[in-house]
């Protein structure tokens, strides 16, 4: 079946990067995706991934995906405090978002 | 702003009460969803519409749910009798076409007391 797994917790240094790491079990994933949700708000896209692919790079967000683990990770460079917030792992198994699973989300904080 | 709106913000309604939410999608996004997230959980999905076709719903769409999109824009989520499990964040997002990207509203919080 399908499943998402991901750590709950990860705690940062402000500056420093951050690995948020992901596990899913459908190798039929089409896309893969991650959200950010701060509080009381809802998701904000901020990047996916096609299952194709082993990276994408946008700004300071790093996407590395290894199929043949089904392993996702997102790295957050020069985190910063606006970074914190809960990160939610997904995946498509179809060719469109047209029904996404879910992990239940790492909630990332940053120290100064 | 041209995102996806929910309406209510926040609902607290007696447990055998009826409700219902309102979904406006990004103009011009013919598709849209229906999730729900309790604490501490992801976002589940409930079901989701083409224009105003339903095309598939979640096993957790129970009898008490039912959602319509009757012009192929806006769409209403209504829970019927409610009870305290229902209380959650009712989220919905929409896309267009057949592309990956789901853009999600703020959602709307029901509390069921």
């Amino acid at each position: 079946g399908e499943d998402v797994e991901q750590s709950l917790f990860l705690s940062v240094r402000e500056g420093d990067s951050s690995v948020i790491n992901c596990t899913y079990t459908d190798s039929s994933s089409t896309y893969l995706y991650w959200y950010k949700q701060e509080p009381g708000a809802g998701l904000q896209l901020l990047t996916y991934i096609f299952s194709n692919m082993d990276m994408k790079q946008d700004q300071r967000l790093t996407v590395l995906l290894n199929k043949k683990d089904k392993h996702l990770s997102l790295r957050i460079a020069d985190t910063q405090t606006g970074d914190s917030a809960i990160y939610f792992c997904a995946e498509s198994i179809d060719s469109s978002a047209s029904k996404i699973i879910f992990g239940s989300g790492t909630r990332l904080s940053i120290r100064p | 702003d041209t995102g996806v709106s929910q309406n209510p913000r926040h609902k607290i309604t007696k447990r055998g009460q009826n409700v219902t939410f309102r979904c406006d999608p990004i103009s011009e996004h013919n598709r849209l969803y229906w999730y729900r997230q309790t604490l501490g959980q992801g976002p589940e999905f409930l079901t989701y519409f083409q224009n105003e076709a339903q095309l598939e719903k979640s096993r957790l769409l129970s009898d008490r749910f039912s959602a319509e999109r009757p012009k192929g824009s806006f769409s209403t989520l209504e829970i019927q009798r409610t009870e305290q499990g229902d209380s959650a964040m009712y989220l919905c997002a929409s896309s267009f076409g057949t592309g990956p990207e789901a853009f999600f509203g703020q959602g709307t919080r029901l509390t069921v007391v």
